[in-house]
Formats: C-alpha cells, structure tokens, sequence
C-alpha cells in the first residue's frame, strides 16, 4: 500500500449504530487530518493530529471521536450520528511544519449515509 | 476575515480549447496557496504548492501562478480526462499554521 488509504470507502449506518473509520498513511508524515465534504460547502476541517497529539477539534460535536494511536493510524468513531452526518469523510496526513513542506496529501475518503 | 473564493463555479471546454481557472483570496500573511484536482468520489489529489507573488509552477498542460491577491490555474489544451473539480486552498502565517481555508472549486468538463 502507498500514501494514504481509508477504509471502509463506503459505509450506511443507522442513527443509533456505532461504527469506526479507519485511515493509514504510509508517508512518513507525522501529522494527521479528518476533513467533512458536503455538497456546496467547501472542506471542513475537523481534528488534527500532530506527532499522536490532537492539536485541533474545530468545534465537532462529540458523536464524533478521533484516535490517533501513532503518527500512521487514525480512527473516527461514530456514534448516533444525524442524517445531516452523512457526507464525504476525508483523511489528509502531511510533513513536520517547515516551509516547502506542508503540504497535505489525501486519502481516498469514506462516503457515509446516515439513515 | 480569511477566505477564498474560485471563479467560475463550473467551466465547460472543447477538447483543446485553453483557459485559467481563478482563485482569489484574502489572508493575513500568505504562508502557501495549493491546487488540489478531485474527482468524484474520490480525494483532492495534490497539484501545486505557491509560496510568493510571481511564482509560477508547471505539470503537464497545468500552469499555476500566484500574485498578491489571486492565483490562477491555467489549461492548455485540455483532454477530457482533464475533466474535474479543482479546489483551491491557502494557508496563513497567522495562527494555526496546519489549517487551510478551502474554496468551494471549480467543476471543468471538456468535451471530446
């Protein structure tokens, strides 16, 4: 495998299911991100990670819970999500922040639909 | 306050017929600006990192260049696997330095 892969890549779940995205980076990086893509709205943000140390929660409500047991995983569990829960989630994992190499690289993402 | 906005919302060429795409942004001290091409249901794939106003970067019948106000994206000769939505994003000095403010992107179909 190589640069950042996500599984699953498609999941339906119902409002009271419990489930686990899974995001594995094969880079190097030491920073990772969770993003939300929905139609017409541009990338949200939602944690991220630097060297296992969450350094970012942009305000998402606690049916969302990441964990980042070490710089290549991170996981988003879910818990009695909403159907406005249901979109596009993205992982991006990027270099130590020097200049020249910040840039973010991303998975393949999880579509969710939340029923 | 931080923001970008990409012009136009949706661009639609015949297959060789060139054209730039548009990001303009706002920011207090430009650490980056970053083309990403996505297509649907997939990731943003990365394209080019900007530093500085006058900087240009090529890939392919890919053009990016960067002032202190806007970048743009330019096409030349697209193929239709061109086709795609392409996202624009910054990064400010200030701040959280890992937190990109995106643009909603451009959707490009070329027609063959």
């Amino acid at each position: 495998e190589t640069g950042v892969t996500q599984t699953p890549r498609h999941l339906v779940m119902g409002m009271t299911n419990k489930k686990s995205l899974k995001c594995e980076q094969h880079l190097g990086h030491n920073a990772m991100y969770w993003y939300k893509q929905s139609a017409k709205k541009p990338l949200e943000l939602m944690f991220v990670y630097n060297f296992k140390e969450q350094t970012e929660n942009n305000s998402v409500p606690s049916r969302f819970s990441p964990e980042c047991p070490n710089s290549s995983h991170l996981f988003l569990h879910l818990h009695t999500l909403q159907p406005e829960d249901s979109a596009l989630y993205l992982c991006a994992s990027s270099p130590p922040g020097l200049a020249g190499e910040e840039t973010q690289y991303f998975g393949p993402g999880t579509r969710l639909l939340v029923l | 306050e931080d923001q970008v906005t990409q012009s136009p919302e949706a661009l639609r060429l015949q297959e060789g017929e060139s054209s730039s795409l548009n990001c303009s942004y706002t920011v207090s001290g430009l650490r980056g600006l970053f083309w990403y091409r996505q297509d649907p249901g997939k990731g943003p794939e990365f394209l080019f990192t900007l530093y500085s106003a006058g900087e240009e970067k090529e890939k392919e019948r890919l053009k990016a260049t960067l002032t202190k106000k806007e970048s743009f994206l330019h096409i030349t000769a697209p193929k239709p696997e061109d086709s795609a939505t392409y996202l624009c994003a910054v990064q400010a000095h200030a701040g959280n330095n890992r937190k990109l403010i995106w643009g909603l992107g451009t959707s490009l179909a070329v027609n063959p």
